[in-house]
C-alpha cells in the first residue's frame, strides 16, 4: 500500500537554528498538508498546499514558517528559527483528486533545546 | 472558532463489549466527519468517514451522523485489546483542512 513518508523521524535542534522537515507524498496526489501535534494535544492543522501553492494556512503558520515542493516528489517544511514551543510531532499527509480522506505520513518528531 | 469536542477518556470497556466514542462539532457548515486511531508516538490512521446523516457500518466499527444534533459517534463492536488507542474525530470543511477533537483514550481489558 502506498505511504507518506516522512524524514527524519527525529530531530533534535537548539533554539534560533532552522530545521526543514522532509516528506515524500504519494505519487499521484495532488492536496498536501502539515500538521503538528504538541504531546498531549490535539492535532492542529499548520497548512495546505496545492497546485504549487498555499491554498490555506491557520495562525500557527507564521513568518518563521514556510512550505516548498522543490521538485517533483518532495514536500518540505522549514522552520527558520526555531523556539522551544516548535517542540512536537510535526506530520505530512497528502489526498488524491476527488478523495475525501487522507494519508498521514508516520510523522518527524521535533525537539528543540 | 470551531471547535470539536471529545471526552478525553479514558473509556474502559471488557473485551468482546461494543464501545460508544462521541464528538460534537460546532460548525454547521462542516461537510465530511472522520474517525481517526492514533496508538501512542504514531500517526492518525483512517478508520471511516460520514458525510450523511444516518449510520455507515464498516466491519466492527459503525459511524453515525446527526447533523441536526452537531453529533458523530463511533460504535466499535466485539472491542478487542488491540482496539486500545486514542480515537480522533475529525471535521472537514469545503477547504480540505482537518479539525480534529482532543481524542478519547480506550482501553479494552482482555
Amino acid at each position: 500500500e502506498p505511504e507518506v513518508t516522512q524524514t527524519p523521524s527525529h530531530q533534535v535542534t537548539q533554539m534560533g537554528q532552522e530545521v526543514i522537515l522532509r516528506c515524500v507524498p504519494i505519487s499521484n496526489h495532488l492536496y498536501f498538508y502539515w500538521y503538528r501535534q504538541i504531546l498531549g494535544q490535539k492535532v492542529e492543522f499548520l497548512v495546505s498546499f496545492y497546485n504549487n501553492e498555499i491554498s490555506e494556512k491557520s495562525e500557527i503558520f507564521d513568518d518563521q514558517f514556510s512550505v516548498e515542493r522543490p521538485d517533483g516528489s518532495n514536500f518540505t517544511l522549514k522552520i527558520r528559527s526555531t523556539k522551544l514551543e516548535d517542540s512536537a510531532m510535526y506530520f505530512c499527509a497528502s489526498r488524491g483528486q476527488g478523495v475525501i480522506g487522507y494519508t498521514f505520513g508516520s510523522g518527524t518528531r521535533l525537539t528543540v533545546v | 472558532q470551531k471547535e470539536v469536542e471529545q471526552n478525553s477518556g479514558p473509556l474502559s470497556v471488557p473485551e468482546g463489549a461494543i464501545a460508544s466514542l462521541n464528538c460534537t462539532y460546532s460548525d454547521r457548515g462542516s461537510q465530511s466527519f472522520f474517525w481517526y486511531r492514533q496508538y501512542s508516538g504514531k500517526s492518525p490512521e483512517l478508520i471511516m468517514f460520514i458525510y450523511s446523516n444516518g449510520d455507515k457500518e464498516d466491519g466492527r466499527f459503525t459511524a453515525q451522523l446527526n447533523k441536526a444534533s452537531q453529533y458523530v459517534s463511533l460504535l466499535i463492536r466485539d472491542s478487542q485489546p488491540s482496539d486500545s488507542a486514542t480515537y480522533l474525530c475529525a471535521v472537514n470543511n469545503q477547504g480540505g483542512k482537518l479539525i480534529f477533537g482532543q481524542g478519547t483514550e480506550l482501553s479494552v481489558k482482555p
